[in-house]
């Protein structure tokens, strides 16, 4: 079956480096995505990864993909209170034309 | 500019009487979805359509339904017989067949009924 996991909470200081962890199941999976939500907003497409890739940099933003253990990460460089907001990892299966799986989220909070 | 709209912001609504939420897109985006946020969840999708006049369920369609006339435009009606309504409606669009698949998502629509 399909299914995304994430933990839910994460807290980090300001300046440090965030890892938000995402699991995933569908090992057909041709694309994985990260997105962003800030409170009482749409999502925001931050990055994404195709599945023959290993990483994929984007100025503060690292993305790692552990194919084998089905496994993405999502690194924040220099945390700032800007980046606190919810973290939403999706795939999307080859097997689906246009749908994605989204994971429940984690929620970042940043302290002084 | 170009984007997703959705309206309104938020809605109040009496149990028992139906509700249309507005979606619409200018991205020229084949593909359109709802998708329903509850706190500490997740999305789940409600419909999608990957072309005019043309829709599929998603994972909890039951009392609710769509149509996709123009391109442009997504409405989703809350019906009646949806036994939980309140919460975050996101709408949705993408490229269909789009190379990278991703979909780029509305400000929302928070329902609340009583």
């Amino acid at each position: 079956g399909e299914d995304v996991e994430q933990s839910l909470f994460l807290s980090v200081r300001e300046g440090d480096s965030s890892v938000i962890n995402c699991t995933y199941t569908d090992s057909s999976s041709t694309y994985l995505y990260w997105y962003k939500q800030e409170p009482g907003a749409g999502l925001q497409l931050l990055t994404y990864i195709f599945s023959n890739m290993d990483m994929k940099q984007d100025q503060r933003l690292t993305v790692l993909l552990n194919k084998k253990d089905k496994h993405l990460s999502l690194r924040i460089a220099d945390t700032q209170t800007g980046d606190s907001a919810i973290y939403f990892c999706a795939e999307r299966p080859y097997s689906s034309a246009s749908k994605i799986i989204f994971g429940s989220g984690t929620r970042l909070s940043i302290r002084p | 500019d170009g984007g997703i709209t959705q309206s309104p912001k938020y809605l109040f609504r009496k149990e028992g009487q139906n509700v249309t939420l507005s979606c619409e897109q200018n991205l020229n985006h084949d593909a359109m979805y709802w998708y329903r946020q509850d706190p500490g969840q997740g999305l789940r999708l409600i419909y999608y359509s990957q072309i005019v006049n043309d829709f599929q369920k998603g994972d909890i369609a039951e009392g609710y339904s769509v149509s996709r006339e123009k391109k442009e435009s997504f409405p989703l009606t809350v019906t009646s017989a949806q036994k939980n309504p309140t919460a975050f409606y996101l709408c949705a669009s993408s490229m269909e067949p789009g190379p990278t698949g991703e979909q780029y998502f509305g400000p929302g629509t928070r329902l609340t009924v009583t």
